[in-house]
Formats: structure tokens, C-alpha cells, sequence
């Protein structure tokens, strides 16, 4: 199946600071998600970026499908923004495999 | 709008018993898909349905079965539990149009003792 590996790991910054989140997949995607985990566990929706760029606030992100690989900006970090980031992403379309996620990056940002 | 909603919010249940979860999607989604995300395993995708069939499954036993209703709300049943099948379940839902955008519930963390 596909694989996706997320970088780095784990991420302490102090508020304010900017930070860059990197997904890479192996297959080509048709459909590509970056989640926010909350500490309860519910995973909230950032973007929906099987290619392309957008941005929302201070988060934004960019997928370059033909190199296989996303990144996710965090701009001006505030202590909210801590928890678990999540890349997801599905090879085929229509929601039939379901979403393969990375590991995630889990980012603490100091007050 | 309401978003994806599960019960219960916690379940407690022993090895060898059988635990229930339920799943709503948004309105109008027709998609329903179930993940876990157990302790050192990460999310994994485990059951997809859609118009009230299922339609792929992960690697996962069949004792994860599960079924859609006719209003697209769903349940995960997992019988003859075990310890590892302690975890966070997800339900997402989508509506798998134009865009495959997956949304999801706040999760039942399932405990088996």
C-alpha cells in the first residue's frame, strides 16, 4: 500500500515563531488532507490539497503532486497550536481506500 | 450545520464481550467510514460504507463488522473482544462529490479490561 512518512516527528517552539510540517507520499494521491488532533482526539480539518496551494489565517499549505510530497506552514505559532498533526492521503478517488495518515508531527509551542 | 457525531464517548467492556458504536454523519453525506487509532498502531482505516453497503474493509478481522442504515448513520460492532482492540474509534463522512474531503466525529475510546 502507500506510504507516508511525516517530518519532523516532534517540534518545540516558542510562540511566535513560524514552523514547516513536511508529508511525503509514494503513490500518486487524488486526495491528500492535513488534520489538526485535538487533545480530546478529534481530528479537525485544515486543508483538503490533493495539489496546489491555499491558505486559511495563518496556516497554509502547499502540495507538489508530481514530486509527491506537501508541507503544511504554521505562521506566528501560538500555544492553541500545539497537538498532533496529521498528512492523510488516498490513492484512489471516490473515498474507496480509505485514508493511509502518517505518523504524525506533534508540535508544542511554548509560552 | 451539525457535524459528525459518535456515542458513547467512552466504552468500558471486558475480553470476550461484544461493544457497539455508533456513527452520524454530516446531513446529506452518504459516505461513512470508520477508522482506529490504537496506542503504537496509529489511524488506520478499517470499514468504509456507502448507500447502505459496505464497500472496502482494511486488514482487520472479521469480528469488525459493521452496518449502515437506511438514514446513512452507522455502527461498528466488534465481537469477542480482545486487550489490543482497546483504542480511539473515528467515524468520518463525506459526501464524495467533486471533492473526497473527509470529515470526522470526536471518537469513542473504546477500553477493554
Amino acid at each position: 500500500g502507500i506510504q507516508v512518512e511525516q517530518s519532523p516527528p516532534d517540534l518545540i517552539l516558542q510562540e511566535g515563531a513560524n514552523s514547516t510540517l513536511r508529508c511525503n507520499f509514494s503513490d500518486s494521491v487524488n486526495n491528500l488532507q492535513w488534520f489538526h488532533q485535538n487533545p480530546w482526539g478529534q481530528l479537525i480539518n485544515l486543508f483538503y490539497i490533493p495539489s496546489g496551494t491555499k491558505q486559511n489565517g495563518r496556516l497554509s499549505a502547499t502540495t507538489v503532486a508530481t514530486e509527491r510530497y506537501s508541507l503544511l506552514y504554521i505562521s506566528s505559532s501560538q500555544t492553541t497550536d500545539s497537538g498532533v498533526y496529521f498528512c492523510a492521503v488516498e490513492r484512489g478517488g471516490g473515498g474507496a481506500d480509505g485514508l493511509t495518515f502518517g505518523k504524525g508531527t506533534h508540535l508544542i509551542i511554548q509560552p | 450545520e451539525a457535524g459528525v457525531t459518535q456515542s458513547p464517548t467512552h466504552l468500558i467492556k471486558t475480553r470476550g464481550q461484544q461493544a457497539t458504536l455508533r456513527c452520524s454523519p454530516i446531513s446529506g453525506h452518504t459516505s461513512v467510514y470508520w477508522y482506529q487509532q490504537a496506542l503504537g498502531l496509529g489511524l488506520q482505516f478499517l470499514l468504509w460504507y456507502d448507500e447502505g453497503e459496505e464497500r472496502n474493509r482494511g486488514n482487520f478481522p472479521p469480528r469488525f463488522s459493521g452496518r449502515q442504515f437506511p438514514n446513512y448513520s452507522s455502527e461498528l460492532n466488534v465481537n469477542a473482544l480482545e486487550l489490543e482492540d482497546s483504542a480511539l474509534y473515528l467515524c468520518a463522512s463525506s459526501l464524495r462529490t467533486t471533492t473526497d474531503t473527509q470529515y470526522f466525529g470526536p471518537g469513542t475510546r473504546l477500553t477493554v479490561l
